[in-house]
């Protein structure tokens, strides 16, 4: 069971607008630290694919967004295209375990 | 071209030990706070353990506490983990990542651990 939590899939067809629900808590999201969301397609590893709640690194579309309010946070997907077809998984840090880090169980985006 | 490579996976046995690396390129290496993260076949992200730029602070998930060891030499620009009494549960491809602001933006391929009798 993952501290946070997301929808195990999503799907929509391609140019349209998906949305992933990222649920945490009062010691983690609902205390203000900053969500981070990564794409990882089939066989490889994990991509930062927005930092700070909703800022991309360089070479991520802005076709992908992120926001979060209270316990929660949402990345958006508009514009979706079959490339962005993959798992999508947020994160953030932890105050109730020193130094700790934790994940969402993951959601799979399928582009119909 | 940041770069992290890691190596030392294998098939160990319930209670044996194992020791991954991580070869970093493209940054310094000792201005940056590292992690490791690991997925079990089929499974979500779970992060492992950090280090602090100079190995003064570590921090472990609480699953591995007193089982597994991080450490760093900046003068090799290498990440460790050191894994003692590896358990079943433990199999997983392991990713060494490079932390900043409490996010992971660069990740290795991963190396695949597998702990079976």
């Amino acid at each position: 069971q993952s501290v946070l939590t997301q929808p195990p899939s999503v799907s929509g067809a391609p140019g349209q607008r998906v949305t992933i629900s990222c649920t945490g808590t009062s010691s983690n999201i609902g205390a203000g630290y900053d969500v981070h969301w990564y794409q990882q397609a089939p066989g490889t590893a994990p991509k930062l694919l927005i930092y700070g709640t909703n800022n991309r690194p360089s070479g991520v579309p802005d076709r992908f967004s992120g926001s979060k309010s209270g316990t929660s946070a949402s990345l958006a997907i508009t514009g979706l295209q079959a490339e962005d077809e993959a798992d999508y998984y947020c994160q953030a840090y932890d105050s109730s375990l020193s130094g700790s880090y934790v994940f969402g169980g993951g959601t799979r985006v399928t582009v119909l | 071209e940041v770069q992290l490579v890691e190596s030392g996976g294998g098939l160990v046995q319930p209670g044996g030990s194992l020791r991954l690396s991580c070869a970093v390129s493209g940054f310094t290496f000792s201005s940056y706070w590292m992690s490791w993260v690991r997925q079990a076949p089929g499974k979500g992200l779970e992060w492992v353990a950090n280090i602090k730029h100079d190995g003064s602070d570590k921090y472990y998930v609480e699953s591995v506490k007193g089982r597994f060891t991080i450490s760093r030499d900046n003068a090799k620009d290498s990440l460790y983990l050191q894994m003692n009494s590896l358990r079943a549960e433990d199999t997983a491809v392991y990713y060494c990542a490079r932390s900043e602001y409490h996010s992971f933006n660069y990740w290795g391929q991963g190396t695949l651990v597998t702990v079976s009798s």
